[in-house]
């Protein structure tokens, strides 16, 4: 069974600071996408990462795939309250995408 | 461009009764999702449609949920009976292929269910 483990599961901090959330799993995907969903809505993309060791810029946000397709990272620079949400990763696998549980991110004015 | 679409967006409904879950996907999307969100489980695939097929529908908790789509533009959920466990936030996402994973999914806001 494919899993994706997402941390932290929590992350409360000030406006400006940066901050770092993780996706890991032990299989390897296809691709890597990163969804972000605020309350009473459902998620929406944010990226999508192919090729090992890729990384993709969103104005303050930074995605990267690893080497070996199993993991992801998500940096955000200078967070500001807008950013406040629940990201998700998903991989890809035989048509379909498999969901971590998510890091819930409240920044602080 | 209208997104998908689910209703209703609430039910409260006593354990028991039937429940139906609307969705009306991406106009051209072949692919439609339905997945349940819990804080405890987070985000389930139950089912999905590929040109108006049942693909895969192992996520499916066990008999008294069924999904249908008639046609390219409307898919249901079904519960029968209603348990108190089955409440949680429902969601239906479309996609224009699957062939890959690597196309995007686009969701609806939900419908939230609570079973009394």
């Amino acid at each position: 069974t494919q899993l994706l483990e997402q941390s932290p599961q929590f992350l409360s901090i000030q406006e400006g600071e940066n901050l770092t959330v993780y996706c890991n799993s032990s299989s390897v995907f296809s691709s890597l996408q990163w969804y972000r969903q605020e309350p009473g809505e459902g998620p929406v993309l944010l990226v999508t990462v192919v090729t090992g060791g890729e990384v993709k810029k969103l104005k303050r946000l930074t995605f990267q795939f690893g080497d070996a397709r199993k993991d992801s990272s998500l940096h955000i620079t200078a967070a500001q309250p807008g950013d406040t949400g629940l990201y998700l990763c998903a991989g890809g696998s035989q048509g379909n995408l498999i969901f971590g549980k998510g890091t819930k991110l409240s920044v602080k004015p | 461009d209208a997104g998908v679409i689910q209703s209703p967006r609430h039910e409260v409904t006593e354990m028991g009764q039937e429940v139906t879950l609307r969705c009306k996907p991406i106009s051209g999307h072949n692919s439609l999702f339905w997945y349940r969100q819990t804080m405890m489980r987070g985000l389930e695939l139950l089912i999905y449609f590929n040109n108006n097929v049942p693909i895969d529908d192992s996520g499916m908790p066990e008999d008294r949920f069924s999904a249908k789509m008639p046609n390219a533009s409307f898919s249901t959920l079904k519960i029968q009976p209603s348990e108190p466990r089955d409440s949680a936030v429902y969601f239906c996402a479309s996609s224009p292929s699957s062939r890959g994973s690597n196309q995007p999914q686009h969701f609806g806001d939900g419908t939230r269910l609570s079973i009394l």
